[in-house]
């Protein structure tokens, strides 16, 4: 199963789309995307997934590269609440979870 | 819909002792897992059950172990707690079936310390 790798922090100024990368560039074909986040004290929020396509929710977007080796969490309008730490794992549909690891995430800080 | 129900929320135990924690899932879902999250290893997997049966196993000793009830409900229980298992257990739940398979719920959690 993949391993994905993610800046360790950023900073986003509310109102303005925060961004947050991945890079799984050893993905394979049948495994999915999928981003988390932890607001402090909190469990992980399951936010969205995908394979290939792009996908919006009423969450967030999520921009897959052509390649698979990359993808971009998008919140668009981010805000304070949106503050917490983002996990982007990597997993087949069927893949049990002992596989799938969380790493450290990328802390996103939104700023007012 | 409630979501995963965790209890206790806090816990404090001493080392040598034992522990019980319980988790209720969301009405429908049959898969419970459990996670450990510390500051230094981040979110680890401890164990999944479906159906009353232990389906996975992460890498931790014996002194942790789990079981699940005809309801889904699902207890985890640590044994002579040594000072490193104080951390944030998690539980979390998930449908067995269907285009949300893999999208987990999660708890809010219950924060062991052991003194």
């Amino acid at each position: 199963d993949a391993k994905t790798t993610q800046p360790p922090s950023m900073d986003c100024a509310e109102g303005r789309a925060a961004n947050l990368p991945c890079n799984h560039s050893t993905i394979s074909g049948n495994e999915y995307v999928y981003w988390y986040r932890q607001i402090h004290s909190q469990g992980p929020q399951y936010i969205i997934h995908g394979l290939k396509n792009n996908e919006t929710n009423e969450m967030a977007s999520l921009i897959i590269t052509e390649d698979r080796k990359s993808s971009t969490l998008i919140l668009p309008h981010a805000t304070l609440r949106d503050t917490a730490v983002y996990y982007c794992i990597a997993g087949g549909r069927e893949t049990s979870y002992d596989k799938v690891i969380f790493g450290p995430g990328t802390s996103l800080s939104v700023i007012p | 819909k409630a979501g995963v129900t965790q209890t206790p929320r806090y816990l404090i135990k001493t080392r040598g002792q034992q522990v019980t924690l319980s988790c209720s899932p969301i009405s429908g879902h049959r898969s419970v897992s459990w996670y450990q999250q510390t500051p230094g290893q981040g979110l680890q997997f401890l164990f999944e059950y479906f159906s009353e049966t232990q389906r996975n196993k992460g890498n931790f000793p014996g002194r942790f172990s789990g079981r699940q009830f005809s309801n889904s409900r699902s207890e985890m229980n640590v044994s002579t707690l040594e000072l490193g298992d104080s951390a944030l257990y998690l539980c979390a739940s998930r449908v067995d079936r269907g285009p949300s398979y893999n999208e987990q719920f999660f708890g809010p959690g219950t924060r062991l310390t052991v003194l």
